[in-house]
């Protein structure tokens, strides 16, 4: 079973605080993903990485970093959360190969910032 | 660019009732369609794909159809259980590039016994 991992399910900050989200993927995909969900706007990608040191903005990357350093992690920085950012972030990786696309997504982290 | 609407929420059913969730989406070329499902707490799941015009996705009893006359990938189910109730999410994928899958805003569907 493929398995994405994050490194906490529920997280409190404060407004100022730099954050530090971690995702850990154990099927070697190339692909991975950080994406917010809020109600009624559905996901919003934030940023994706398709290979190590390689970051691509997605749609939502303003008071957002990442870092692709080793192919299994993937990890989403704020450098200085805001109360905006509160929200919940899902990781997700991805393969695909042979006519076959797959996309796993972690648990989620919830995030509020006060 | 690419888009997907799904009808908004929350769908109310009784347990055993017949489930449409209707999804339409805009692309250019041939796009692969998806249904994702997130359970209370939990991250999404792939719940079935089509990659064609007229494929049909399975699984748990569910169904989508990809209907590229009316770029429509409707979610079906013809008797709907309490642990079904769930945020059900619609999205494409268009051809060539890397794969960043395009997603509606969810759906959310209560079962009630």
């Amino acid at each position: 079973d493929v398995k994405v991992t994050q490194s906490s399910r529920y997280l409190v900050k404060r407004t100022g605080e730099k954050v530090f989200l971690e995702c850990v993927q154990d099927m070697d995909h190339e692909n991975m993903f950080w994406y917010r969900q809020d109600p009624g706007l559905g996901l919003r990608l934030i940023y994706f990485s398709y290979d190590v040191k390689m970051k691509e903005k997605g749609d939502i990357p303003e008071g957002y970093s990442v870092s692709r350093e080793k192919k299994e992690r993937f990890s989403l920085i704020l450098e200085s959360a805001s109360t905006n950012q509160t929200s919940m972030y899902l990781c997700a990786s991805s393969f695909e190969g042979s006519g076959r696309i797959s996309q796993y997504f972690g648990p989620g982290t919830r995030l509020l910032v006060l | 660019g690419d888009s997907v609407t799904q009808m908004e929420g929350p769908v109310t059913l009784s347990e055993e009732a017949f489930l449409t969730i209707n999804c339409t989406y805009t692309a250019t070329g041939y796009p692969s369609l998806f249904w994702y499902v997130q359970y209370p707490g939990e991250g999404l799941q792939l719940l079935l794909k089509a990659t064609k015009a007229d494929d049909k996705g399975s699984n748990k009893g569910f169904e989508a159809t990809y209907r590229k006359e009316t770029t429509s990938f409707h979610l079906e189910k013809g008797s709907v259980q309490v642990s079904d109730s769930a945020v059900y999410f619609c999205a494409l994928r268009s051809p060539g590039g890397s794969y960043i899958p395009t997603f509606g805003r969810g759906t959310s569907l209560i079962v009630h016994p």
